[in-house]
């Protein structure tokens, strides 16, 4: 089993949804999650932090699961430029940092 | 604000030549990484480093070495470049102990012709 699993999508949605991405992580003892959106050809950047059971920004919501290992983010009232790959990652024990492949969003006029 | 400066957002190069990447952090941070991205294969750890002089390989270090003379800079060498490291690299550091964010640089588009 992976570290971290992302479903990759595509995940294509008009402007104005609501779309929700899943990650799973295997380690139960992870203490802390984040959510990176990175954009085509472009650096990954932080997005939203997880510590406790979710974090809140605007339009986006992340909400952590520990008994389901998994961490959602929840984008509402899409926008274009929310178009982009979102990216799980989550520290091990050990100062490193497992990626997940990246979730592709595509929001439609 | 945050940080992480990479030399070159564009780099070619011949195969055989030595090649740099230097990557320099204005945030005190302990740990600092080298990954290359792939489409569909993600990011891949090369190697990173938690302190002055120390380095760890991680998942892909054949064909790499790295340098860590300062705590601020972190320097990726591809020893004899070949056309299989044509790659995006990204460098990367975060704090050392605390379950915190890793900070990126804006990437290095390497081809090897």
């Amino acid at each position: 089993r992976k570290e971290v699993e992302q479903d990759p999508g595509p995940f294509n949605v008009p402007e104005g949804a609501t779309v929700a991405f899943n990650c799973t992580y295997s380690n139960s003892a992870s203490q802390s999650f984040f959510w990176y959106r990175q954009d085509c050809r472009k650096e990954p950047k932080l997005l939203m932090s997880v510590y406790s059971s979710g974090n809140e920004d605007g339009r986006f919501t992340a909400q952590l699961n520990r008994a389901s290992q998994y961490i959602s983010l929840l984008i509402r009232d899409s926008k274009l430029s929310d178009s982009a790959t979102y990216l799980c990652v989550v520290p091990n024990t050990g100062n490193q940092f497992y990626f997940g492949t990246g979730t592709s969003l595509t929001v439609i006029p | 604000d945050v940080k992480v400066t990479q030399s070159s957002r564009y780099l070619v190069k011949r195969t055989g030549e030595k090649v740099f990447l230097e990557c320099v952090q204005d945030m005190d941070h302990e740990n600092m990484f080298w990954y290359r991205q792939d489409p569909g294969l993600g990011l891949r750890l090369i190697y990173f480093s938690y302190d002055v002089k120390m380095k760890e390989k991680g998942d892909i270090p054949e064909g790499y070495s790295v340098s860590r003379e300062k705590k601020e800079r972190f320097s990726l060498i591809l020893e004899s470049a070949s056309t299989n490291q044509t790659s995006m690299y990204l460098c990367a550091s975060s704090l050392l102990g605390t379950p915190g964010p890793q900070h990126f640089g804006d990437g290095t588009r390497l081809s090897i012709l």
